[in-house]
């Protein structure tokens, strides 16, 4: 496979279930994001791993919890999630930092609906 | 707090028109990125730039960056329907690829 996967591509979860998103991209890169889409509101940037260290948290609810074990792969883990959690949870992958830090290569999203 | 405000927020136009979306932002930022989203789709990234003064273009978009003014522009050439999608500025105001700030997106549509 090319590019950054994700997986599940939709997921539907009640607000006491746990799930993990995941991603996994092939491009060789050294950073990786989780973003949140809403309608109506900007792309919203939650964690940012770069050399798999967790590098920025912006004030995301501990109900989600971010890993990265190497630097191919990210995970979202979710529990207790509340109804307004429901987006499209996107990861994207970059190299960070250096010249070519900051184009982002995204993955195709998980829309996530919580019940 | 810091903004990035595109206008317009949707715009409709006929096949082979001009137009110019706008990305104003409130922070310093050596560089910025322009994406694409279609419907339904992921973002894809179109431009990258560098610094003040850079222009880059591919096909019939070009877009444009002036750092000082905190201003950048997207200019569409004679537009055609498979431009219709969502397109996104972002900056990095810490420079170092750690965090991004994304506008609120210019939904545009072509009309033949």
């Amino acid at each position: 496979e090319t590019g950054v996967t994700q997986t599940p591509r939709h997921l539907v979860m009640g607000m006491t279930n746990k799930k993990s998103l995941k991603c996994e991209q092939h491009l060789g890169h050294n950073a990786m994001y989780w973003y949140k889409q809403s309608a109506k509101k900007p792309l919203e940037l939650m964690f940012v791993y770069s050399l798999e260290e967790r590098v920025e948290n912006n004030s995301v609810p501990s109900r989600f919890s971010p890993e990265c074990p190497n630097s191919s792969h990210l995970f979202l883990h979710l529990h207790t999630l509340q109804p307004e959690d429901s987006a499209l949870y996107l990861c994207a992958s970059s190299f960070a930092p250096g010249p070519l830090r900051g184009e982002q290569y995204f993955g195709p999203g998980t829309r996530l609906t919580v019940t | 707090e810091l903004k990035v405000e595109q206008n317009p927020l949707f715009l409709s136009m006929q096949e082979g028109k001009n137009y110019t979306i706008y990305c104003n932002y409130s922070t310093t930022s050596d560089r910025l990125y322009w994406y694409r989203q279609d419907p339904g789709k992921s973002l894809e990234s179109l431009f990258v730039l560098l610094s003040n003064g850079a222009v880059k273009q591919e096909g019939r978009l070009m877009a444009s960056l002036d750092t000082k003014a905190r201003l950048s522009t997207l200019h569409i050439t004679a537009a055609v329907h498979d431009l219709s999608a969502t397109y996104f500025c972002a900056v990095d105001p810490s420079n170092t690829g750690n965090q991004f700030y994304f506008g609120t997106g210019t939904s545009l549509t072509v009309i033949p």
